[in-house]
């Protein structure tokens, strides 16, 4: 079964509003999670480094103020899309290491389809 | 930014046939990994391999690396229509100080045609 869970798997809203997307670890704590972002056809980029308890750390390019990231407790980190535009369309995954940092193996969410009209 | 690039982009082949795919990397790394996408789904973790290993087995899968060269390919053996998805590369960079963080290869897309 699913070891991380998203949510919603799929929203649709209008121009200028904001969008929450959760992350879950289900049976197991993530000190960090990760947030990538999928255009149609096309790879994963990685968008930001999700960190318990502090500040979230964003790659190069993508604006934090935007996409605003919380990772409040050990089993959730938030994905909110501030006042979000049509060129925010997009296909958001997080992911989560399962085991100690270092080993390399994530596991990724369903992810989550937003569509901004 | 994106580092790892695949061929071929596309693969279409007929069911019990073998389909290989390729990735290249550009920095050093600790491991690379193989994801399997299925359309508008998440990622499914195929088989890790890491730096110091040449070539790993899983069920109908054959994964080589090629430090030297930066490559690696994906073998999937006697292919079944269930197969058909895309397929991602993915390295840790060895100097992100293996903090989990993946850069994806641009992934190939494989159909298998029953």
């Amino acid at each position: 079964g699913a070891v991380v869970s998203q949510h919603p798997s799929w929203v649709i809203c209008k121009s200028g509003t904001s969008v929450k997307i959760e992350c879950r670890s289900l049976d197991f704590q993530a000190t960090t999670m990760f947030w990538y972002r999928q255009f149609p056809k096309q790879s994963l980029m990685l968008m930001a480094t999700s960190n318990e308890g502090s500040k979230a750390t964003y790659e190069q390019g993508v604006e934090k103020d935007k996409f605003l990231i919380n990772h409040a407790s050990l089993t959730l980190s938030t994905l909110t899309v501030t006042s979000a535009h049509p060129e925010d369309s997009s296909f958001y995954i997080c992911s989560a290491p399962r085991v100690t940092i270092g080993t390399g193996e994530l596991f990724f969410g369903e992810g989550s389809r937003l569509t901004v009209l | 930014s994106q580092q790892g690039e695949e061929d071929p982009q596309a693969l279409s082949i007929q069911e019990g046939e073998n389909a290989t795919m390729n990735c290249s990397y550009k920095t050093s790394i600790n491991n690379l990994q193989w994801y399997r996408q299925n359309s508008g789904r998440g990622l499914v973790h195929l088989i890790l391999i890491r730096s110091n290993e040449r070539e790993k087995h899983s069920g109908r899968l054959r994964v080589t690396l090629d430090t030297s060269k930066k490559s690696s390919s994906l073998l999937i053996t006697a292919s079944r229509a269930a197969d058909t998805a895309s397929y991602f590369c993915a390295t840790d960079g060895r100097g992100s100080s293996n903090t989990g963080k993946l850069i994806f290869g641009q992934g190939t897309t494989l159909q298998v045609k029953p």
